[in-house]
This record gives structure tokens, sequence and C-alpha cells, in this order.
């Protein structure tokens, strides 16, 4: 079983809609919960963290956090074009390891 | 603020030449390291990752090598490139962080730009 699952994708919504991207862990003990955003060719970028259960809103990204059912999500509101990359979740326990999923390929339709 | 350099950006290296990829992080103290390998369209690999000076855990067995001289700077090396070696070398650090809403303490891990490696 791997560490952190996510759907490949690619997922593609219209201009405007919420996008939804959807992962999974597997080791309880996990403490802190990210999401990066990737452009072609690019580093990954830190866009959302959450340590709490609940929902962390930061402009048009909302992170979901439910420790019991060991999911993660990423809502992206009004999505636009410049959206469209590939967005890994990651997680750890500890700080020293952290374990990513494959990534989701998001693409926003004009 | 804190800021992480990896250079070169590209290099184009033949099979069996030296390697040498470095990084080194600004504005923070007794970060964590870390260097990943991401091949075209596959997901990160970890390949080395140091939680301080001469401190390096190994998580997959190859023809590379990493050493932190200092407690900023982190190197990736290896003496004979493989064709397999080819890939986007990603150097990041992670620290603990406190969220500033609820005060609840976390880790955060920041990557550099990364190295475009292409072995011919």
């Amino acid at each position: 079983q791997k560490e952190v699952e996510q759907n490949s994708g690619p997922l593609s919504v219209p201009e405007g809609a919420i996008a939804s991207l959807n992962c999974t862990y597997s080791d309880r003990g996990s403490q802190s919960f990210f999401w990066y955003r990737q452009y072609s060719g690019k580093s990954p970028e830190l866009i959302m963290f959450i340590y709490s259960n609940g929902d962390k809103e930061d402009g048009r990204f909302t992170a979901q956090l439910n420790k019991a059912s060991q999911y993660v999500s990423l809502l992206i509101r009004d999505s636009q074009p410049s959206d469209s990359a590939t967005y890994l979740c990651a997680v750890t326990r500890t700080g020293n390891q952290f374990y990513f999923g494959t990534g989701t390929s998001l693409t926003v339709i004009p | 603020s804190q800021t992480i350099h990896q250079w070169p950006a590209t290099l184009v290296q033949p099979v069996g030449s030296p390697l040498s990829l470095e990084c080194t992080v600004e504005g923070t103290s007794n970060p964590n390291l870390y260097w990943y390998r991401q091949a075209a369209g596959r997901g990160l690999q970890l390949l080395f990752y140091s939680v301080g000076i001469g401190q390096i855990s190994s998580e997959v067995p190859q023809n590379l090598s990493a050493s932190r001289p200092q407690d900023r700077q982190f190197i990736l090396s290896s003496k004979k490139l493989l064709l397999s070696d080819s890939g986007f070398y990603l150097c990041a650090w992670s620290g603990l962080e406190m969220e500033s809403l609820d005060s609840t303490v976390g880790y955060e891990q920041y990557f550099g730009p990364g190295t475009r490696l292409t072995v011919t």
C-alpha cells in the first residue's frame, strides 16, 4: 500500500468552476499535510498546508483535513486557466521524511 | 524569509562522467535538507535527507552520494553517471513552523528551482 494516494487524472474543469482534488494517506500518525502545485518543467510550489482537522481557506484555495478518515482534499474555487498544473499531496509524521502522491493533473478549460 | 538556491539549472553530461550538484539555503538555521529526483512524467523519489551536518540518510541504493559540509549546504555527487540518472533533481528544506491562526505546530517543506540533468 502506498503511503499517499491520489487520482492521477487528468481532471478537467471549465473556467470559473470548482476543482476538487483528493488524497488519502496510510499513516494515522501523520501530523502535517500539504498541497503543492507543479507547472510543467518547474519545481513544486507549496500552496497550502494544514495541521488540524477541518477546513483552512486561503484566497481561492481551501484545504480540508479529516484525520479519522485519513483524507485531505483541496478545493479551488473560480478555477482559472493559470491553475492548470499537477497538484501533489504530501504528508509527514516527524518532519524528517515526507511522503508524496504521484500527483493529479488539472486542466482548466477557458 | 527563507530562500533555497540550486545550481546549475541545466546540465548535460556524458555517461561515466562525474556529477556535483549544489544546494544552499538562506534565512534559516539547522534545516532538514533533502534531495529528490523526478523522472519525466513520474512522481518524486526521495534520494537522501539530512537532519544535520554530516548526517545523511540514503533512501535508494544507487551510484549517487550526498554530503552536508555546512549547516545550510547540501551536495549531490556521483563518480560515474549512468543513463538512468537523467531527471529533474530537486533540493528541499524543511523546518518546524507555527500556524498563526490556532497556534498549532507542524512542518513545512520548500523546494528549490531544480536542476535538469540529461545524461547522454
